[in-house]
């Protein structure tokens, strides 16, 4: 399976504090997304980090990605009580552009 | 621009009953995608439409489930004969053509729920 794992599964963390969320995938990948979804809700897309790229910020977010490892970090910084999420990471099947997705991880940030 | 719709939000289907779940992609994307997501999990990948035609569908279930997208109006996912275990989100990408890096950008999602 080409689906990634994301660690932790949840995070708990103070308002204010970095969070950090890690992802392991299987295959060769061309690029890897992280994306963000509300409970209850739809997904938003957050960041694309393609495969020739070591680091990328936007905002708060700055994700890393080591190919040799197979593995990205997606950190967000100075959290606020409304990142409170589940961060899903995901990689798209070589060729297309439908994406598998890892199981997520839950984000709680507390005021 | 608007983003991409899926109507309904909520569905209630008695065991038996036939599903259908629509989604209008963003205007200029010809590429839509199908995923289904159970309670405290991740999102699975069940089919991938172009206008008209099945690119994969791998991950859908040989009996009871089909998609299309045809030329004019919405792509269909729809779920014959439901049982309790379909009860789940299901969400709808949609991308213009492939490029690589591409992103996708989803739905609000259908909450099946089966009674």
């Amino acid at each position: 399976s080409q689906q990634g794992e994301e660690d932790p599964q949840a995070l708990s963390i103070q308002e204010g504090e970095n969070a950090t969320m890690n992802c392991s995938y299987k295959t060769s990948i061309n690029n890897l997304q992280w994306y963000r979804q509300n409970s209850g809700r739809g997904l938003v897309h957050l960041i694309l980090i393609r495969s020739n790229e070591r680091e990328k910020h936007s905002g708060r977010l700055r994700v890393t990605l080591d190919t040799s490892k197979k593995s990205s970090s997606l950190l967000i910084t100075a959290s606020r009580a409304a990142d409170t999420a589940s961060y899903f990471c995901a990689t798209p099947q070589t060729g297309a552009n439908n994406l598998f997705f890892g199981t997520g991880t839950r984000l709680t940030v507390i005021p | 621009n608007a983003g991409v719709m899926q109507n309904p939000r909520h569905l209630v289907r008695r065991r038996g009953q036939e599903a259908r779940l629509r989604c209008s992609p963003m205007k200029g994307h010809s590429h839509v995608y199908w995923y289904r997501q159970l309670p405290e999990e991740g999102l699975k990948f069940m089919v991938y439409l172009q206008k008209e035609n099945i690119i994969d569908e791998s991950g859908m279930p040989k009996e009871r489930f089909s998609a299309e997208f045809p030329k004019e109006g919405p792509s269909i996912l729809r779920i014959q004969q439901v049982v309790r275990g379909d009860s789940a989100a299901y969400f709808c990408a949609s991308s213009p053509p492939i490029r690589p890096g591409t992103e996708a950008f989803f739905g609000q999602g259908t909450r099946l729920t089966v009674v």
